[in-house]
């Protein structure tokens, strides 16, 4: 099946600070969704997006899906960015295969 | 109003136990999702419903039997609780039955915990 690969693993910044989170997959996707779980246990939805670039405030996202992997920018991060940032997709029939998640702690 | 919802928050129980989750949502979608989220917060499949029929089950104990008695309610009932089944359980709607397509919406997540 689809294997999906979440870089870097955990991610410590300074309140203010900009990120890259990656998300390489291993095949053609039809879906790909980027979630937020914050400290509270909430999986929030922030992307859907199979290719392209998507903008939401101080979240943008870009999909490449020819080169497999898609990329979570995070500007003037905050602390309520803190928590876990999954990739998610689907390929072919299969159901919504996860990464294991970036650990993201925004520190003031 | 919440999308997807989930009933109980929180759930402790004893080993042996048998107890059920249930999860509704209002965005009138027709897949409805049952997903595990392991102490390493590894998130998992467990079934799909379309429209009231099951479409996808992982490899699943037969101790877990999905529920679906409309196409907006999935309840999940585990019988005979055992220590690991201790995790957070979500709930998941997307619009169609073309699965692997549409985004899809999570509920709050049950914390379930075996003793």
């Amino acid at each position: 099946g689809i294997q999906v690969e979440q870089s870097p693993p955990d991610l410590i910044l300074q309140e203010g600070a900009n990120s890259t989170l990656r998300c390489n997959f291993s095949d053609s996707v039809n879906n790909l969704q980027w979630f937020h779980q914050n400290p509270w246990g909430q999986l929030i939805n922030l992307f859907y997006i199979p290719s392209g670039t998507k903008q939401n405030g101080r979240l943008s996202a870009t999909t490449v899906a020819t080169e497999r992997y898609s990329l979570l920018y995070i500007s003037s991060s905050q602390t309520t960015d803190s928590g876990v940032y999954f990739c998610a997709v689907t390929s072919g029939n299969t159901p919504l295969v996860f990464g294991k998640g970036t650990r993201l702690s925004v520190i003031a | 109003d919440t999308a997807v919802s989930q009933t109980p928050k929180y759930l402790v129980t004893q080993m042996g136990n048998d107890k059920s989750i249930k999860c509704e949502q209002n965005l009138g979608h027709d897949t409805m999702y049952w997903y595990k989220q392991d102490s390493k917060k590894f998130l998992k499949i467990m079934f799909s419903y379309n429209n009231k029929e099951l479409i996808i089950n992982e490899t699943v104990p037969n101790r877990f039997s999905p529920k679906s008695p409309d196409k907006a309610h999935l309840n999940l009932h585990i019988n005979s609780l055992e220590l690991g089944d201790s995790a957070v359980y979500f709930c998941a709607s997307s619009q169609d039955v073309r699965v692997s397509y549409n985004e899809q919406f999570f509920g709050p997540g049950t914390r379930l915990t075996v003793l």
